[in-house]
């Protein structure tokens, strides 16, 4: 498709089970970024992949959350033992060459933790 | 690093007035300033951006003027119509920053 894809696009779940969230950038772009968006609120930033380069981890906010690039496609987030505070819509986006131009968002996932 | 102030956080007006987002930011080897329109339910779109050897772009009825001295820019919106309510990102980075800083984000309501 021409976008990005996120997938599933709600997805509600009981505390403290894993989670794993899909995300296919548009084809032939390079960067890939995960961001959290907590009801009314911003955007936080959580995990970025540029190419081959080891990723920026520097937003995940514990080790119950990691991430995963197969080469310049597919992404995963993976939540292991939700919480309720983790409850937010998880945006994924592109981009080409990086930084220097702008993103292309997902419509991200909704996941409720009850 | 760079640190992102977006004001107001929220902006009402009447449909066919102008409105007026900005932001400033601290780093000064930023050099690409892009603007971001985020409708309910969806994620955020990029609407325009600008770099930093221009000082203003103009798309139809939007706009976004830079202040590279006083490390500000700013969104303008003409002639506002209820489809442009939204909340709008602006963010700021480098070439090879990594990843990009966004504001906190204006809620604009247009009244009809």
């Amino acid at each position: 498709g021409a976008g990005v894809s996120q997938s599933p696009s709600n997805k509600v779940t009981e505390k403290g089970k894993d989670v794993e969230l899909r995300c296919d950038p548009i084809s032939g772009h390079t960067a890939l970024y995960w961001y959290r968006q907590r009801l009314g609120q911003g955007l936080e930033f959580l995990i970025y992949f540029q190419g081959n380069s080891a990723p920026d981890k520097s937003g995940l906010p514990s080790d119950r959350f990691s991430a995963e690039r197969t080469g310049e496609s597919v992404s995963t987030l993976t939540i292991q033992r939700t919480q309720q505070e983790d409850s937010a819509v998880y945006l994924c986006a592109s981009s080409s060459a990086g930084t220097a131009y702008g993103y292309t968002f997902g419509s991200g996932t909704r996941l409720t933790v009850v | 690093g760079e640190n992102v102030e977006q004001h107001p956080s929220t902006l009402s007006v009447q449909e066919g007035d102008s409105a007026v987002i900005k932001c400033t930011y601290s780093d000064s080897a930023s050099n690409y300033f892009p603007w971001y329109k985020q409708e309910l339910g969806k994620g955020p779109q990029l609407i325009i951006d600008i770099r930093s050897n221009v000082g203003e772009k103009k798309d139809q009825r939007i706009a976004v003027t830079l202040n590279k001295t006083a490390k500000h820019f700013s969104l303008h919106i003409t002639e506002t119509q209820p489809e442009d309510s939204a909340v709008y990102f602006c963010a700021a980075t480098y070439t090879n920053a990594g990843k990009s800083t966004f504001g906190d984000g204006t809620t604009l309501t247009v009244k009809p």
